[in-house]
């Protein structure tokens, strides 16, 4: 499966700290995303990193992707209580099929 | 970004019977995704709807169990059939991610149980 497994599961932090979150994946990807989604509503897109891009950054948030090591990692920083959702990341190849890993729930302690 | 509106938002059905989902697109789209999201679980997807042809079915997905239609392209419809407590899940229709290149725009989702 290509699925990607994001790691840790679950995360919980101090307000104020910074959050990391990896995904790794199993075979060539066109590109790989990392949605967020707050308590059982729809995804929300964040990032969008391409296969031939290494670092990628958008406000808080700073997505590196290793082709090599087939993984990504997303580095929220100054976390908010608002950042409190579930993160998954997604993975494209081939065809127009976004596939999405298992997410990591974080936890942002006041 | 494409705006989504789904209904309902939630429903509680019984066993046995069927849900139909609305998916609204405010501009019109190639190819819309069906994900299902079971209980603290990731999305997987169910099927790609095609406007003008069958929709394309995941591996463990059938269209009798989810019928789906593609009217046009501003619209979608899942049914999810003959539902048992295991089809209690949230449902999200999401557009773009063309050849994979773009973000997938979710609507808000369709939280279903069945009781």
């Amino acid at each position: 499966s290509q699925q990607g497994e994001e790691d840790p599961q679950a995360l919980s932090i101090q307000e104020g700290e910074n959050a990391t979150m990896n995904c790794s994946y199993k075979t060539s990807i066109n590109n790989l995303q990392w949605y967020r989604q707050n308590s059982g509503r729809g995804l929300v897109h964040l990032i969008l990193i391409r296969s031939n891009e290494r670092e990628k950054h958008s406000g808080r948030l700073r997505v590196t992707l290793d082709t090599s090591k087939k993984s990504s990692s997303l580095l929220i920083t100054a976390s908010r209580a608002a950042d409190t959702a579930s993160y998954f990341c997604a993975t494209s190849w081939g065809d127009d099929k976004i596939i999405f890993g298992k997410g990591t729930r974080l936890h942002i302690l006041p | 970004s494409a705006v989504i509106s789904q209904k309902p938002s939630r429903d509680i059905c019984q066993r046995g019977t069927s849900l139909t989902i609305q998916c609204q697109v405010d501009s019109q789209v190639t190819m819309m995704f069906w994900y299902r999201q079971q209980p603290g679980q990731s999305l997987t997807l169910i099927a790609t709807a095609n406007q003008g042809s069958e929709a394309t079915y995941e591996s463990g997905f059938v269209i009798d169990k989810f019928p789906i239609s593609r009217p046009n392209l501003t619209f979608s419809t899942l049914t999810v059939s003959n539902l048992s407590p295991e089809d209690s899940s949230i449902y999200l229709c999401s557009v773009g991610g063309i050849q994979g290149n773009s973000p997938l725009h979710f609507g808000n989702g369709t939280r279903l149980t069945v009781t």
